[in-house]
């Protein structure tokens, strides 16, 4: 257990439709990062949010949001889906270990766009 | 666009046989790091690599970050059914926890 939960597991939904995928980090970190994967792309880095604030920006598309609360849980909003959005989408949590970040990643929402 | 190239992407051996994965990319990284993901999981980080030679060993995985922090390579001697997963290596730029990974491998040990 990552210590990352992320809800829910499963999601099928139709085109057109609006979804929010939710991740609470590890007790006491800060960051909060998304990711999607996908059999064709792996795993690529959406975004990054550190405190509340955003700190970076990825592959995400416009249709797509994010935002990080004040209690430091975050949202993913997909929205007007398209059958290419069915993918794995992790969040991670991370702690700065001096020379490099060791993330830790939650089990994932599989999203499956009908 | 920071790439990192995994090979092979698919391997299929027998309990006991010897593998490389490599890891390859055109850019710097401050770290290397791979994870292990199995299906309905996420990634699970294995190790880290910082130091360009660095060699660090987690029982039978034999991890080395190339010299110019470039590339990557993960060893597994005699493989054991245990060891099937998708295996993932990650580059990192300085303190920023952004990651790019690579396709991954998927490993598959027939006892």
């Amino acid at each position: 257990d990552s210590g990352v939960t992320q809800t829910p597991k499963h999601l099928i939904t139709a085109t057109g439709q609006r979804v929010t995928l939710r991740c609470s980090p590890r007790s006491g970190d800060l960051s909060v990062y998304w990711y999607q994967q996908s059999l064709d792309q792996g795993l690529q880095f959406l975004i990054h949010y550190y405190n509340g604030e955003e700190r970076a920006k990825g592959n995400i598309l416009e249709r797509f949001s994010a935002q990080q609360f004040p209690d430091l849980h975050s949202e993913l909003n997909l929205s007007s889906l398209e059958l290419g959005d069915s993918a794995l989408y992790f969040c991670a949590s991370s702690v700065y270990r001096g020379r490099f970040t060791e993330a830790f990643f939650g089990q994932g929402t599989r999203l499956t766009v009908v | 666009t920071q790439l990192l190239e995994q090979s092979p992407q698919f391997l299929s051996i027998q309990e006991g046989e010897n593998l490389t994965v490599y890891c390859n990319s055109s850019s710097v990284f401050s770290s290397l790091q791979w994870y292990r993901q199995e299906p309905g999981e996420g990634p699970v980080l294995l190790v880290t690599v910082v130091t360009g030679g660095e060699v660090k060993k987690l029982k039978r995985l034999t991890f080395q970050f190339g010299d110019a922090r470039k590339d990557s390579s993960l060893h597994i001697t005699a493989a054991q059914p245990g060891d099937t997963g998708l295996y993932l290596c990650a580059g990192g730029k300085g303190n920023t926890g952004k990651l790019i990974f690579g396709q991954g491998t998927t490993l598959q040990v027939k006892p």
